[in-house]
């Protein structure tokens, strides 16, 4: 079945620091990609939409400054989350949607980001 | 506004019942409507979709019911197992020439199946 793999898997850092998330489609292209952030019991909120060589949309209220994504290849996106914050401690979750079967995403493992 | 509504927010089954779980949206250009169950922290796992050009899907034990007229959909379990004690999340997205988009997703269910 289709893989989505997320790295790291969990990460601490300081107030101030970047910290960068990777997704990869393992067995399948991915043309288009999405980030969603998922705060303790409760539902996933979608961030922005990574598209493969052109630039992410980000849904309303989401800080494309703040939260960088690139689309660099068919198997690989990333989200930097900029000179982080407490506030911005979540899980953090990936979907790759398969270019041959447009309709399914299949979900990485998530990412849980700590700032201290 | 909270474009899809799921209930109930926690249900408790016995094993071999029935689980069902409810969602209502509120945009009518949604036109995907997958089911996904979630185990604390890991990412959520596709159970099984629908659009809206059939009622009804079914994948073993899973079944989507749709009703586009009521805006409504549902997830029934059948045979419910202690095994599928999870979070299940509702989504729906709209369909754009390249495939369907970011989905928006229901509260979630908290489900428990007691042996």
């Amino acid at each position: 079945g289709a893989v989505v793999s997320q790295h790291p898997s969990w990460v601490i850092c300081k107030s101030g620091t970047s910290v960068k998330i990777e997704c990869r489609s393992l067995d399948f292209q991915a043309t288009t990609m999405f980030w969603y952030r998922q705060f303790p019991k409760q539902s996933l909120m979608l961030m922005a939409t990574s598209n493969e060589g052109s630039k992410a949309t980000y849904e309303q209220g989401v800080e494309k400054d703040k939260f960088l994504i690139n689309h660099a290849s068919l198997t690989l996106s990333t989200l930097t989350v900029t000179s982080a914050h407490p506030e911005d401690s979540s899980f953090y979750i990936c979907s790759a949607r398969d270019g041959g079967r447009k309709d399914t995403q299949y979900f990485g493992p998530g990412t849980r980001l700590t700032v201290l | 506004q909270q474009q899809v509504k799921q209930s109930p927010q926690s249900l408790i089954v016995q094993k071999g019942g029935i689980s069902i779980i409810n969602c209502a949206y509120e945009n009518t250009a949604f036109d995907y409507f997958p089911w996904y169950q979630q185990f604390p922290g890991k990412g959520p796992a596709l159970l099984i979709a629908i659009r809206p050009d059939v009622s009804e899907k079914k994948e073993g034990r899973f079944t989507i019911s749709f009703n586009k007229s009521a805006k409504q959909f549902s997830l029934h379990i059948m045979d419910s197992q202690p095994g599928d004690s999870a979070t299940y999340f509702c989504a729906a997205s709209m369909y754009s020439g390249g495939g369907a988009d970011g989905l928006t997703f229901g509260k979630g269910t908290h489900l428990i199946i007691q042996p």
